[in-house]
């Protein structure tokens, strides 16, 4: 079935890198996705990545992608305190169909000073 | 701005009571989503509509229910057969347009039990 899974915590200091992982089950999902939740809000996009693609950056984000493990990457450049929030990665359904996201259940991403 | 309302912030139900969150888009989306988010966990999907007056069940709709009359409009209804209702709930919304469109989130309504 699908599945999506992350570790549930990560810690780093202010200006290092972080690195988020994610493994997927469905090796047909078109398009992989990571979102950012700050406390009490809700989903901002951060960015996203083709499945026939390897990298994708986009300022401090790099997204990689290893479709042969079904597993995804996010790094955080420069990592600040304003990084600190819960990421969660989302595969899309079969066909690229965006109806159905399968979410993982999130990494906490606490910045220390 | 264009984007997605949820109201209220935060909502309290009474045992044996209906409750109804509302979710407003100003984007031109024709696609809405209501997931619901317990700590620890991912989103799961409760109900979604591609289409005005048209509507399908995601994998937790049980003890729910929505109506989608207008564009813009996805309300969404905890019965009182929703046993545990408790929870952060998140309204989405995609366009349809030909290419990749991906969903983009409202700031949630907090439901709790009285």
């Amino acid at each position: 079935g699908e599945d999506v899974e992350q570790s549930l915590f990560l810690s780093v200091r202010e200006g290092d890198s972080s690195v988020i992982n994610c493994t997927y089950t469905d090796s047909s999902s078109t398009y992989l996705y990571w979102y950012k939740q700050e406390p009490g809000a809700g989903l901002q996009l951060l960015t996203y990545i083709f499945s026939n693609m390897d990298m994708k950056q986009d300022q401090r984000l790099t997204v990689l992608l290893n479709k042969k493990d079904k597993h995804l990457s996010l790094r955080i450049a420069d990592t600040q305190t304003g990084d600190s929030a819960i990421y969660f990665c989302a595969e899309s359904g079969p066909g690229g169909a965006t109806n159905k996201l399968i979410f993982g259940t999130g990494t906490l991403l606490a910045v220390q000073p | 701005d264009g984007g997605i309302t949820q109201s209220p912030k935060y909502l309290f139900r009474k045992e044996g009571q209906n409750v109804t969150l509302s979710c407003e888009q100003n984007l031109n989306h024709d696609a809405m989503y209501w997931y619901r988010q317990d700590p620890g966990q991912g989103l799961r999907l409760i109900y979604y509509s591609q289409i005005v007056n048209d509507f399908q069940k995601g994998d937790i709709a049980e003890g729910y229910s929505v109506s989608r009359e207008k564009k813009e409009s996805f309300p969404l209804t905890v019965t009182s057969a929703q046993k545990n209702p408790t929870a952060f709930y998140l309204c989405a919304s995609s366009s349809r347009r030909q290419g990749h469109q991906p969903q983009h989130f409202g700031d949630g309504t907090r439901l709790s039990i009285l």
